[in-house]
């Protein structure tokens, strides 16, 4: 069974500063990886997703995310906040064939300071 | 943005009540799953279906029914609500295939049990 931890349930930065946001996974098999947003009273978005095809994946809105095998990490990141970024953030694991459910990570919330 | 409503958004529902969840889809896609969001935990799956009539259980599925008679509306049912069921359901679905196909998620319903 596949699981995914995320490290720290909130985060702080100030605008303009560097976004980090942590996600380690337990998968037997090689797995499929990704991160979504969720704004306040919305859905998930996804932002970007690791299908093996390259280690380092660009997403939308600026962010990025490195799979590092020997670590077994898919963390986040952005090289500059800005206030619209502030939302939760999750990471998900995808493994094996038939249904593709997502397990997720408890999340993260990224607040932005001025 | 993908083709997923549900509805009600918002519910408030006396325990031991029966409350059905919609979702529609006009993507035509043959995956689609029930998760509910609750703070600390992430989305966990309750039921997914890949097909008319074919339906399965997820991690959290006691006290929870599914049913699809066609391809775009999948349902979940509480069969008597408990306190404990209060929570954002989100649905969500995926294309077929053997690629790493993301999810797409609707909107969510918050149902609160009192």
């Amino acid at each position: 069974a596949q699981s995914v931890t995320q490290l720290g349930s909130h985060v702080s930065v100030s605008e303009g500063a560097l976004v980090l946001l942590r996600c380690n996974y337990s998968s037997s098999v090689p797995p499929y990886l990704f991160w979504y947003v969720q704004y306040p009273n919305q859905g998930l978005q996804l932002l970007l997703k690791y299908t093996s095809a390259a280690t380092l994946v660009k997403g939308i809105n600026g962010f990025e995310a490195e799979f590092k095998k020997s670590e077994t990490s898919f963390h986040l990141t952005k090289p500059s906040a800005h206030m619209s970024d502030a939302a939760e953030y999750f990471c998900a694991v995808s493994v094996g064939t038939g249904r593709r459910a997502l397990t997720f990570g408890s999340g993260t919330r990224l607040q932005v300071q001025p | 943005d993908a083709g997923i409503t549900q509805s009600p958004r918002h519910k408030v529902t006396e325990t031991g009540t029966p409350v059905t969840l919609r979702c529609h889809q006009t993507e035509n896609h043959r995956y689609m799953y029930w998760y509910r969001q609750d703070p600390g935990h992430g989305l966990r799956l309750i039921h997914y279906s890949y097909g008319v009539k074919d339906t399965d259980k997820g991690e959290v599925s006691d006290g929870y029914s599914v049913s699809r008679s066609k391809t775009e509306d999948f349902l979940l049912t509480l069969e008597s609500a408990t306190s404990s069921q209060t929570s954002v359901y989100f649905c969500a679905i995926r294309d077929s295939g053997t690629g790493p196909y993301e999810q797409y998620f609707g909107p969510g319903t918050r149902l609160t049990v009192t």
